[in-house]
């Protein structure tokens, strides 16, 4: 069974650094593209991130030089290190991927999803 | 980037009866979109992708339909764990991008 657990969210103060992390089970992470999805409150899902199986990343332009997504393989982990966190940061935090899944004409679609993890940016 | 737009953003309908949510594409990218359902406190969940394709495990009430610039989500007859928000989202290019969501409110 696929599985996805954040952690790492918290209240955090304008300016400062926060590291998520998106633990999986059921699949290999390095086999899969990774993706970061977040949420503010009320709104609707704004995509963040995308780690690619070949290593290569892309980013929002409302977080890129801010964000960085990486995994580590030995742990089947996915991270998103938070940097100059801002107010309009503040979110849910879901990691995501395709888990391996292909729709009919060989694109990956987005499966799985964890439970997410609530970045609060206040002072 | 492609600006995906649903409509309505709410939904009245009364348990038994058809909503028919659209989502509309800025350009045309064939059939890769999904369909999410999300309730309070919850992840999104998978309902549709390949634009008319049933993840498993969703009943037949939900049906998908349409390609190119033009999607539509129709739930046939609205149950009480149906009343949600439900977001498309394309899946064809990077960056992926969502709807704004539509309410499916109880009338």
């Amino acid at each position: 069974e696929v599985q996805l657990v954040e952690t790492g969210g918290g209240l955090i103060q304008p300016g400062g650094s926060l590291r998520l992390s998106c633990a999986a089970s059921g699949f290999t992470v390095s086999s899969n593209y990774m993706i970061w999805v977040r949420q503010a409150p009320g709104k609707g899902l704004e995509w963040v991130s995308v780690l690619y199986t070949a290593g290569s990343t892309s980013y929002a332009d409302s977080v890129k030089g801010r964000f960085t997504i990486s995994r580590d393989n030995s742990k089947n982990t996915l991270y998103l290190q938070m940097n100059s966190l801002r107010g309009e940061d503040t979110a849910v935090y879901y990691c995501a991927t395709p888990g391996g899944l292909k729709d009919s004409s060989g694109y990956y679609y987005v499966r799985y999803w964890g439970q997410g993890t609530l970045v609060t940016v206040s002072s | 980037e492609i600006v995906m737009t649903q409509s309505p953003a709410t939904l009245s309908v009364s348990p038994g009866e058809r909503a028919t949510l659209s989502c509309r594409a800025s350009q045309n990218f064939g059939s890769n979109l999904a369909w999410y359902q999300q309730k309070p406190g919850q992840a999104p969940r998978l309902l549709i992708y390949g634009a008319s394709t049933r993840a498993t495990g969703i009943p037949a009430r939900f049906s998908g339909s349409g390609s190119g610039t033009e999607f539509t989500l129709t739930i046939s007859s609205l149950q009480s764990e149906d009343f949600a928000v439900y977001y498309c989202q394309q899946y064809n290019n990077w960056p992926q991008t969502f709807g704004q969501g539509t309410k499916v409110e109880i009338k």
